[in-house]
């Protein structure tokens, strides 16, 4: 089963850092684009950045540049989503998401994690 | 950066009613247009990729229209569990934003 995990519930306080996780199974991680959508509590989607595993080569919303970096380790199939500095702003759920063709940047997501809650506060 | 609009925010239907959810882009996009369900609670799922094709396993009650800046989802009978928020995206260049949704309830 083609599948993202993504790593569990997160409490932080302003000021910290954090790093979540998404890994994938059930496919050839390398061949497909990764991404990171947040979700701030009541509202709706919003497109951080994507990320091709093979050589990770990052393209990031000019809203989310400069404050949070995506990276990968393809070798444990894994897609990273950190903070140097929480903000309590930064409350939300973050998905990460696969697009649904192999190679292809320019493209739907069809595989989606379960979300990973951050709560900032002090 | 184009902006993807969804108008209404929300709407209320019965169950077997026709539902029809537009979008809109500030420029033109072609077909690089993506539909989105998310129940409550849950994750998004993917619906229609380039404006109007069926992602696998999609139920065709769903249906999707539209080229350039004007698009649409289509539920052609309202089922109970069609009850969710419904999202946009385009993808014809980056970011690749989302519209802001709308949200379907049962009358």
């Amino acid at each position: 089963e083609v599948q993202l995990v993504q790593s569990g519930v997160e409490v932080k306080k302003p000021g910290e850092s954090l790093k979540i996780s998404c890994r994938g199974s059930g496919y050839n991680f390398s061949d497909y684009w990764i991404g990171w959508v947040r979700q701030m509590p009541g509202k709706g989607l919003e497109w951080m950045g994507i990320i091709d595993p093979t050589d990770s080569d990052t393209r990031y919303s000019p809203s989310f540049q400069g404050h949070v970096t995506i990276s990968v380790d393809r070798f444990i199939n894994t897609a990273y989503l950190q903070w140097s500095t929480l903000k309590a702003s930064d409350t939300a759920t973050y998905y990460c998401a696969r697009h649904r063709t192999r190679k292809w940047n320019y493209d739907a997501f069809s595989i989606w994690g379960q979300g990973t809650v951050v709560t900032v506060s002090s | 950066d184009i902006q993807m609009t969804q108008s209404p925010s929300s709407l209320s239907a019965s169950v077997g009613d026709r539902v029809t959810i537009p979008c809109q882009a500030s420029q033109d996009i072609g077909s690089y247009l993506n539909w989105y369900q998310q129940r409550p609670g849950k994750a998004p799922h993917l619906l229609i990729y380039e404006a109007s094709k069926l992602e696998t396993g999609v139920p065709s009650r769903f249906s999707g229209s539209g080229f350039g800046t004007d698009f649409t989802l289509t539920i052609s009978s309202l089922q109970p569990e069609d009850i969710a928020t419904y999202f946009c995206q385009k993808y014809d260049n980056f970011p690749q934003t989302f519209g802001g949704g709308t949200k379907v309830e049962i009358k």
